[in-house]
């Protein structure tokens, strides 16, 4: 069985700092590996995803992740926060053979202070 | 395009009745998935149909939900007898096809709440 864990249910950073959302995995097959963010009343949004090949991934709205096996990490990081990427972020693995069953973490509310 | 469509937005019911909640998916895509988010929690699989058949229904809690897709696009979860623990967020998604690596394009949800 997989699953996903989310170290920091809540993370602050200010204005302009780096945001570091953590996630690790566990899967029994090579994992295909997502990062989701949900905006207030909305639904979720794909940000990034890792399937294969290179294993630094970039994302939408500057955001990026790199797929470490070996520490079965797949962190999300931007360089520079904007107040608009205060929401909650989710990780989701799946099997990389089947891929339509997602798990998911439970979620980091990122909050950017002004 | 038009992205993937919930209805109602909100539901409220009360404790036993029965409850429809509808699903629109992007048009053309045949894949079409079911999640719940409880609160304070993540997303959790119920089912997946390829076209119009449950190609996986292992996430489904027990018998009283069921969910069809009878012409392949729009699908109806259905959930009998509600109980107060059934409250939570349900979310729909739909993707071109199942598998591979394509992405899953959610809906914004129908939050059901049972009193």
């Amino acid at each position: 069985a997989q699953s996903v864990t989310q170290l920091g249910s809540h993370v602050s950073v200010s204005e302009g700092a780096l945001v570091l959302l953590r996630c690790n995995y566990s899967s029994s097959v090579p994992p295909y590996l997502f990062w989701y963010v949900q905006y207030p009343n909305q639904g979720l949004q794909l940000l990034l995803k890792y399937t294969t090949g290179a294993t630094l991934v970039k994302g939408i709205n500057g955001f990026e992740a790199e797929f470490k096996k070996s520490e079965t990490s797949f962190h999300l990081t931007k360089p520079s926060a904007h107040m608009s990427d205060a929401a909650e972020y989710f990780c989701a693995v799946s099997d990389g053979g089947s891929n339509y069953k997602l798990t998911f973490g439970k979620g980091t509310l990122l909050t950017v202070n002004p | 395009g038009a992205g993937v469509s919930q209805t109602p937005s909100n539901k409220v019911t009360e404790k036993g009745k029965y409850v429809e909640l509808r699903c629109d998916p992007i048009s053309g895509h045949t894949a079409l998935y079911w999640y719940r988010q409880s609160l304070g929690q993540g997303p959790e699989f119920l089912i997946y149909f390829q076209g119009t058949g449950a190609a996986d229904d292992s996430g489904l809690p027990n018998d009283r939900f069921f969910a069809v897709r009878p012409e392949g696009s729009v699908s109806t979860l259905k959930i009998q007898r509600t109980e107060r623990g059934d409250s939570a967020v349900y979310l729909c998604a739909s993707s071109p096809r199942g598998g591979g690596s394509y992405e899953q394009y959610f809906g914004p949800g129908t939050r059901l709440t049972v009193t």
